[in-house]
């Protein structure tokens, strides 16, 4: 079956801008991950959605949300964006959530780029 | 603060030799995970143990859990230049991730 899928792969934004990056989970996942990863910071957790609701949620500003479709796709919104959002961002699914014992499957991720 | 911690940051070893990496953690699990990065990519699942597992076997990949000492490590037998790769670990409700132990294997 078709694995973690992220659009789009590559882009380029100019500071102030805002983006939303795509992740269309594993058939039959409920839940999405985000995570921002830098060289400097390694990866870190940015939330967790189950059912269309965020369940967790990294210490990230106001200024990166998200959210949860009742197919289980999920989006990331980050507004306002700054020199330091230029990262990967990775998108992971699981049947209910890797706390709960369950494989996390990732994306390849969005290479964000802001200049 | 991060979940996991692997230790060491990098390692460099010759082909067919063992790699060991190293994960700790600071609260309590109900399981922990380990994956491999090639550069660039995404994230791939190697292996989970549960908290009530003491070792679990995958392939070339041992993994063995130490819940009083919270820590964890990830042994690769007769490594081969594809393994070459940064490896995590994860854990806790949020399934945070260590900085990662990047891995060279030199042919």
């Amino acid at each position: 079956k078709a694995g973690v899928t992220q659009t789009p792969r590559y882009l380029i934004k100019t500071r102030g801008q805002q983006v939303t990056l795509s992740c269309s989970p594993i058939s039959g996942h409920r839940s999405v991950s985000w995570y921002q990863q830098t060289p400097g910071q390694g990866l870190q957790f940015l939330f967790e959605y189950f059912s269309e609701t965020q369940r967790n949620k990294g210490n990230f500003p106001g200024r990166f949300s998200g959210r949860q479709f009742s197919n289980s796709r999920s989006e990331m919104n980050v507004s306002t964006l700054e020199l330091g959002d230029s990262a990967l961002y990775l998108c992971a699914s699981s049947l209910a959530g890797g706390s709960y014992g369950n494989t996390i499957y990732f994306g390849e991720g969005s290479w964000l780029t802001v200049v | 603060s991060q979940q996991g911690e692997e230790d060491p940051q990098a390692l460099s070893i010759q082909e067919g030799e063992n790699a060991t990496m190293n994960c700790s953690y600071k609260t309590s699990i109900n399981n922990l995970q380990w994956y491999r990065q090639n550069s660039g990519r995404g994230l791939v699942h190697l292996i989970l143990i549960r908290s009530n597992e003491r070792e679990k076997h995958s392939g070339r990949l041992r993994v063995t859990l130490d819940t009083s000492k919270k820590s964890s490590s990830l042994l690769i037998t007769a490594s081969r230049a594809a393994d070459t790769a940064s490896y995590f670990c994860a854990s806790g409700d949020k399934v945070i991730f260590g900085p990662g132990t990047s891995l060279s294997v030199i042919p």
